[in-house]
């Protein structure tokens, strides 16, 4: 299938430790994202990457650390987690992102909860 | 600074009544506008999208949003809801250059039989 795909779905974990969340798509996208959604349901950007570059990292604590070995795949590598770092994180793709007009498509979310 | 208001909250009504979500951005020239919906448990789906010339834009679903330059809105509508239409609503915006995303806070809509 042709989509945005994440793993883990779901991650639990102690405070302290060091995590990655994966993503994948295979829509031959340029432009990938990740989006955190808190307790509220509230969706904020956190960084953007363009064909591997970072183009877009929205003051996001630097225990994060997004990672893109090529345009298909952009992880993220949190360090140090935190309770308020307990979240759904969503990861997305666009079209050449630039333009500001193309549709996002999101992968299915992964679950964080630090203990 | 962009934002995007989702008024309400939460907002419930009776399958098969018409339905209307509310949405107003703040941004100083025309964004593009986007909403989305998130089915419980599920990622984000693109209903529809405006970005230029017709201001009454369709979206899949049987969805359609309006877009109103002097009210600052982008109202989504539905004439007759259905059961599984029941989910988080987001509006959000896209200012331009980078193509980040800004969202409202989300209204979640409740079906009644």
């Amino acid at each position: 299938d042709t989509a945005v795909s994440q793993t883990p779905k779901y991650l639990v974990t102690q405070m302290g430790n060091d995590k990655s969340i994966k993503c994948e798509q295979n829509l031959g996208h340029d432009t990938m994202y990740w989006y955190k959604q808190d307790s509220k349901k509230f969706l904020k950007i956190m960084f953007s990457y363009n064909n591997k570059e970072l183009i877009i990292n929205e003051t996001v604590p630097n225990r994060f650390s997004p990672k893109s070995p090529d345009k298909a795949h952009l992880n993220l590598h949190i360090n140090s987690l935190e309770l308020g770092d307990s979240a759904v994180y969503f990861c997305a793709s666009s079209l050449q992102g630039l333009a500001g007009d193309n549709e996002q498509f999101f992968g299915p979310g992964t679950r964080l909860t630090v203990l | 600074a962009q934002s995007v208001t989702q008024p309400d909250i939460h907002i419930t009504v009776s399958e098969g009544a018409s339905l209307e979500l509310r949405c107003n951005y703040s941004y100083g020239a025309t964004p593009y506008l986007f909403w989305y919906v998130q089915s419980p448990g599920q990622g984000l789906q693109l209903l529809l999208k405006y970005f230029s010339g017709d201001t009454l834009v369709q979206g899949i679903k049987g969805f359609e949003a309006e877009f109103k330059r002097s009210q600052s809105s982008f109202n989504l509508r539905k004439p007759s809801v259905h059961w599984s239409d029941a989910a988080e609503y987001f509006c959000a915006v896209s200012p331009g250059g980078y193509n980040k995303l800004i969202f409202g806070a989300g209204t979640r809509l409740a079906v009644h039989p």
